[in-house]
């Protein structure tokens, strides 16, 4: 059964720079597991801010950037603003056995 | 523009079966594929299955609900459903539809719909 792991929760103060990671038990997260990164606020279904590692919606702020960084997933804020404190998903794929695995999320607080 | 709109909340006793759905609008249907991912109280996302429209129209299901969970559509209307059975308390959650377009961008989510299950 594969794992994936978030920090559960990080603090960042405003105009700070934040990087959120996004782990595999099953190994070195790559590419071909075209990790996808949400935002959540409360109450509020999930948005994709970026997709397969590094592509970034027309939606997500220009602060935000994904990568791969020491074997994991990563999602950067450069410059954090009030309203980006939100609770943050991965989602990873696995191939067509386990298909997506999700993150336990990190709640990222902006203080 | 596009939008995929969720059925209402449920509440259903153990042991009852739910089912829900997403009416998709605003592109072709059938040239994306749709995830059902569901999210339990205070908890993070947990992907439950898709149904695949590129290629050979795929469906699957994450291990855990194997049996349990089915995934139907109606393409003269757009709608995709979801349907669990055997329902617990543990399946007390959100459940949201997405879309994704090959390569796995899930561009698109649906509001959102709360099962309750209760007795």
């Amino acid at each position: 059964q594969t794992v994936v792991t978030q920090e559960p929760s990080l603090t960042v103060s405003p105009g700070g720079t934040v990087t959120l990671t996004c782990a595999s038990s099953s190994g070195v997260v790559t590419s071909g597991n075209f990790p996808n990164w949400f935002q959540q606020k409360p109450g509020q279904a999930p948005r994709t801010l970026i997709y397969g590692t590094t592509k970034k919606h027309s939606w997500a702020p220009a602060r935000f950037s994904g990568s791969l960084l020491g074997g994991k997933a990563a999602l950067t804020l450069s410059g954090v603003q009030p309203e980006d404190e939100a609770e943050y998903h991965c989602l990873l794929y696995f191939g067509r056995g386990l298909h997506w695995v999700s993150g336990g999320g990190t709640k990222l607080t902006v203080l | 523009q596009v939008q995929l709109v969720q059925s209402g909340a449920e509440l259903k006793k153990p042991g009852a079966s739910v089912k829900v759905s997403c009416k998709a609008s605003g592109y072709t249907f059938t040239n994306y594929n749709i995830h059902w991912v569901r999210q339990a109280p205070g908890q993070g996302l947990e992907w439950v299955g898709v149904m695949e429209y590129t290629g050979d129209s795929y469906i699957a299901y994450a291990q855990r609900f194997q049996g349990r969970v089915t995934v139907t559509r109606d393409t003269s209307t757009s709608t995709v459903y979801l349907e669990v059975s055997s329902l617990r308390a543990e399946d007390t959650a959100i459940y949201y539809c997405a879309r994704d377009s090959p390569g796995g961008d899930f561009d698109y989510w649906g509001q959102g719909t709360l099962v309750t299950v209760s007795s």
